[in-house]
């Protein structure tokens, strides 16, 4: 059973398109991330919700716009992309344990590597 | 600045030699500390997490030491096999909500 799953795994299109990525996690976790990972392998934070909520939002362009339909759930939407979109992006999702502080290991679904011409 | 940094040099060993890697940081207080592995084209896998009143992790060939006064933390394989060849990634704990800041990683080579 797949834990963190990411559609599409690839993802071309022409600079100025608007598209969208979907995760789901079929874990229970409660929150859930977005990460980018740039050409230099990178990773960076972008988004985090928790319970639908969004909790961490770092600087990234308005461009970029995270959706939680559920908590299973976390879409990533992409208006008007640019060249330096181009990388590969991670969902990820962690359960909250309060014995540990609410702070414990994340699971990385398997990415989508968006390619912007 | 904030900074993590991990040899962005490739390291290569002797099949059966103990792999020995690095994460330095600076101007970062983590509560805790990860070390993930990641192979080509798939996501991060978390390996172990040790906290800053902890010293020393173990689980199974891999332990972690985390010096809290030297700001940094070491990864060890023992008796390492090629299935070990992989990037593998420290990650600290910035501020709330369990996020994250990911080094670069460090690419290791073990070669028969």
């Amino acid at each position: 059973d797949t834990a963190v799953s990411q559609t599409p795994k690839y993802l071309v299109t022409q600079m100025g398109n608007d598209k969208s990525i979907k995760c789901e996690q079929n874990l229970g976790h409660d929150t859930m991330y977005w990460y980018k990972q740039d050409s230099k392998k990178f990773l960076k934070i972008m988004f985090s919700y928790n319970n639908k909520e969004l909790i961490i939002n770092e600087t990234v362009p308005n461009r970029f716009s995270p959706k939680s339909p559920d908590k299973a759930h976390l879409n990533l939407h992409i208006n008007s992309l640019e060249l330096g979109d181009s990388a590969v992006y991670f969902c990820a999702s962690s359960p909250y344990l309060p014995a540990s502080g609410g702070y414990n290991e994340q699971f990385f679904g398997p990415g989508t590597r968006l390619t912007v011409l | 600045s904030q900074k993590i940094e991990q040899n962005s040099e490739a390291l290569n060993i002797q099949e059966g030699k103990t792999a020995t890697l690095t994460c330095n940081y600076t101007n970062y207080s983590p509560a805790y500390l990860q070390w993930y592995r990641q192979d080509p084209g798939r996501g991060p896998v978390f390996l172990l997490l040790i906290r800053e009143n902890e010293k020393e992790k173990r689980k199974e060939r891999l332990k972690v030491t985390f010096d809290t006064t030297l700001k940094q933390s070491l990864f060890h394989i023992t008796a390492s096999q090629p299935a070990d060849s992989a990037t593998y990634l420290c990650a600290l704990l910035s501020g709330g909500y369990n996020k994250l800041i990911f080094g670069a990683g460090t690419r290791l080579a073990v070669h028969p």
